[in-house]
């Protein structure tokens, strides 16, 4: 059964600091990976889906990298932003028609 | 705007009581997603569905029953038998391939 794993599960930076996030999964037989933010008490927004044939994808200061054979992903935030508090969850599908399986998420506060 | 609709955004039970959590989509996705979050649990997946008429138990189903009538609507009760249901709810949608997905403000549930 696929498990999704995030390391660290809370970080607090200064603003203007560049950031890691990580994500393992144990099958590295995935179709899809994702990156999602959630706000507190609410939903959770898209950030970059990357699929399996893809080894990054980037969206303003966000990008997304992925080694399927390693089990690994990472999200890398440019230039952090107090805007940019929130929890960050990493997802992996294993076909293109099974749910999502999420990790815990990471707590990100980036200090003023 | 296309979207995912979830309504009530709180609700309460009490002891015995059955409630139903509502989720509608307007962005013609075939597959429908119910996720279930306590804190530092991360999403758990309840039920889904791929197609009308058609759903699938996830790893926490117990004490949970779903229907999908329409491709639009998905949605879900909490019975008598989940002993613990106080937890923030999250009904999602995507494509039949798992893209695109998009995910509802949540319902947050507290038995009182």
């Amino acid at each position: 059964k696929q498990e999704v794993t995030q390391i660290p599960a809370a970080l607090s930076v200064p603003e203007g600091e560049n950031l890691v996030l990580n994500c393992s999964f144990t099958d590295s037989a995935i179709y899809n990976l994702q990156w999602f933010r959630q706000d507190p008490g609410k939903g959770l927004t898209s950030l970059l889906l990357i699929q399996s044939s893809q080894r990054e994808q980037t969206s303003g200061r966000l990008n997304a990298s992925l080694d399927k054979s390693s089990g690994r992903s990472t999200l890398y935030i440019a230039a952090s932003q107090p805007g940019d508090s929130a929890t960050y969850l990493c997802a992996v599908t294993d076909s293109g028609n099974t749910p999502l399986v999420f990790g815990k998420g990471t707590r990100l506060s980036v200090i003023a | 705007d296309g979207g995912i609709t979830q309504s009530p955004k709180y609700l309460f039970r009490k002891e015995g009581q059955n409630v139903t959590l509502s989720c509608e989509q307007n962005l013609n996705h075939d597959a429908m997603y119910w996720y279930r979050q306590d804190p530092g649990q991360g999403l758990r997946l309840i039920y889904y569905s791929q197609i009308v008429n058609d759903f699938q138990k996830g790893d926490i189903a117990e004490g949970y029953s779903v229907s999908r009538e329409k491709k639009e609507s998905f949605p879900l009760t909490v019975t008598s038998a989940q002993k613990n249901p106080t937890a923030f709810y999250l009904c999602a949608s995507s494509t039949r391939m798992g893209n695109g997905y998009t995910f509802g403000s949540g319902t947050r549930l507290t038995v009182v």
